[in-house]
């Protein structure tokens, strides 16, 4: 099972809201990712957790907020997001690197979302 | 910094048609992934290599790792309608040997398939 689940799969927000997407997975894997991505572009990193810590903060604004609550849940909370925050925002989980193991992610379908 | 030249950008082909693509570096990669994302999904992984020289099916999909570890290339034969969507290549971004989880990604190519 390769399965990388998110909610929701839709999101509309205004700027005052506060929100928050949600992933898990269940592969055991104990790096977990969260991207940003614009359409027709590829994916860009915003945090990796590895081991439930964050390692990863690609210079993403407060305005988002990870948290790893245990090794299969992953949230990124959401609060007074600009217009051009809206995106697809997409999960993704491996083994971390220090196993030894190979560098495959796997992602989750994605949260579309849009800010108003 | 690590950057994959991912080639072509899009490609119009007919139902039946052989498809190849391509991505290269500057830089070496051990890992070579390549996933495709339809409209409103998230990528799926394809085909992952991990050794220079390695060749991987997968179905109607072939892919290579280059020998120099700084291109690999993805084919489809006998293309379908739901061949249809973004095609990424990946490979792990690497500093002084050590590999931080982070991924660079190719520019993507953008696959319609006529019936």
């Amino acid at each position: 099972d390769t399965e990388v689940t998110q909610t929701p799969k839709h999101l509309v927000m205004g700027m005052t809201n506060k929100k928050s997407l949600k992933c898990e997975q269940h592969m055991g894997h104990r790096a977990m990712y969260w991207y940003k991505q614009k359409a027709k572009k590829p994916p860009e990193l915003m945090f990796v957790y590895s081991y439930e810590k964050l390692s990863i903060n690609e210079s993403v604004p407060s305005r988002f907020s990870p948290e790893c609550p245990n090794s299969s849940l992953l949230n990124l909370h959401l609060h007074a997001l600009q217009p051009e925050d809206s995106a697809l925002y997409l999960c993704a989980s491996s083994q971390p690197l220090r196993t030894g193991s190979r560098e495959t992610q796997y992602f989750g379908p994605g949260t579309r979302l849009l800010v108003l | 910094g690590q950057q994959l030249n991912q080639s072509p950008q899009s490609m119009f082909i007919q139902e039946g048609e052989d498809v190849s693509m391509n991505c290269t570096s500057s830089s070496i990669f051990n890992t070579w992934l390549w996933y495709k994302q339809d409209p409103g999904e998230g990528p799926v992984l394809l085909i992952a290599l991990y050794k220079a020289g390695e060749l991987t099916s997968n179905g109607r999909l072939t892919a290579q790792f280059g020998i120099t570890r700084k291109d690999s290339f993805l084919n489809i034969s006998a293309s379908i309608p739901s061949d249809v969507g973004i095609y990424f290549c990946a490979g792990p971004v690497n500093a002084g040997g050590t590999s931080y989880g982070k991924l660079t990604f190719g520019q993507g190519t953008i696959l319609t398939v006529h019936p």
